[in-house]
């Protein structure tokens, strides 16, 4: 069985601090992807980040960060400079190669960023 | 443009009424998911199809139904048997390993 934890519920922060959201996976695939999603209060999942498990180069792709380690099974993601926009619902999330597009996400992380 | 897109945005329903949520994309995508999001919680996968005329349960398909008959199209109805319908509905659709999303719908049961 695959599982998602993202143990940081909610985080708040001042505008310009840096934030980092954790998230911790469990699977048997040896190979798999790793995903984050953004999700504004509109509602609608915003695409961030594909990480192959065979691929454990850090990507920095603007103020995002995204920090992963196999050995421990995390796949971290920072914000540097945070900005208000970022207010958001952070969902991590797992799908083996084989497993037919079936994913499994975790519980997500409410970050809010105040002027 | 392209991309999914979902109707109603809010949708309200008696109980005992069954309901249809309608998903199109025009990204000539292959795979078509329905995902199921509770307040606090993470996305439960209700159905997905992977080819026109086929679909598979996911984790929470009771009470539920789909069809596959267009490449664009996955419809899903939300039947009286589902004992705790209020929620927001998720529409993904992708490639292969990516999935995209689509507004979501908000149903809610009075």
């Amino acid at each position: 069985a695959q599982k998602v934890t993202q143990a940081q519920t909610e985080i708040s922060v001042v505008e310009k601090e840096d934030v980092t959201l954790d998230c911790v996976y469990e699977t048997r695939d040896t190979t798999y992807y790793l995903f984050w999603y953004k999700q504004p209060p509109s509602g609608e999942l915003v695409f961030l980040i594909r990480r192959n498990s065979f691929d454990e180069q850090n990507e920095i792709s603007g103020r995002y960060s995204w920090n992963f380690q196999k050995s421990t099974s995390s796949f971290n993601f920072t914000i540097t400079a945070s900005q208000v926009v970022d207010s958001a619902v952070y969902f991590c999330a797992l799908r083996g190669a084989f497993s037919a597009g079936k994913s499994t996400f975790g519980d997500g992380t409410t970050l809010t960023v105040k002027p | 443009d392209g991309g999914i897109t979902q109707s109603p945005k809010y949708l309200f329903r008696k109980e005992g009424q069954n309901v249809t949520l309608s998903c199109e994309q025009n990204l000539n995508h292959d795979a078509m998911y329905w995902y199921r999001q509770d307040p606090g919680q993470g996305l439960r996968l209700i159905y997905y199809s992977q080819i026109v005329n086929d679909f598979q349960k996911g984790d929470i398909a009771e009470g539920y139904s789909v069809s596959r008959e267009k490449k664009e199209s996955f419809p899903l109805t939300v039947t009286s048997a589902q004992k705790n319908p209020t929620a927001f509905y998720l529409c993904a659709s992708g490639p292969g390993t990516e999935q995209f999303f689509g507004p979501g719908t908000r149903l809610t049961v009075l």
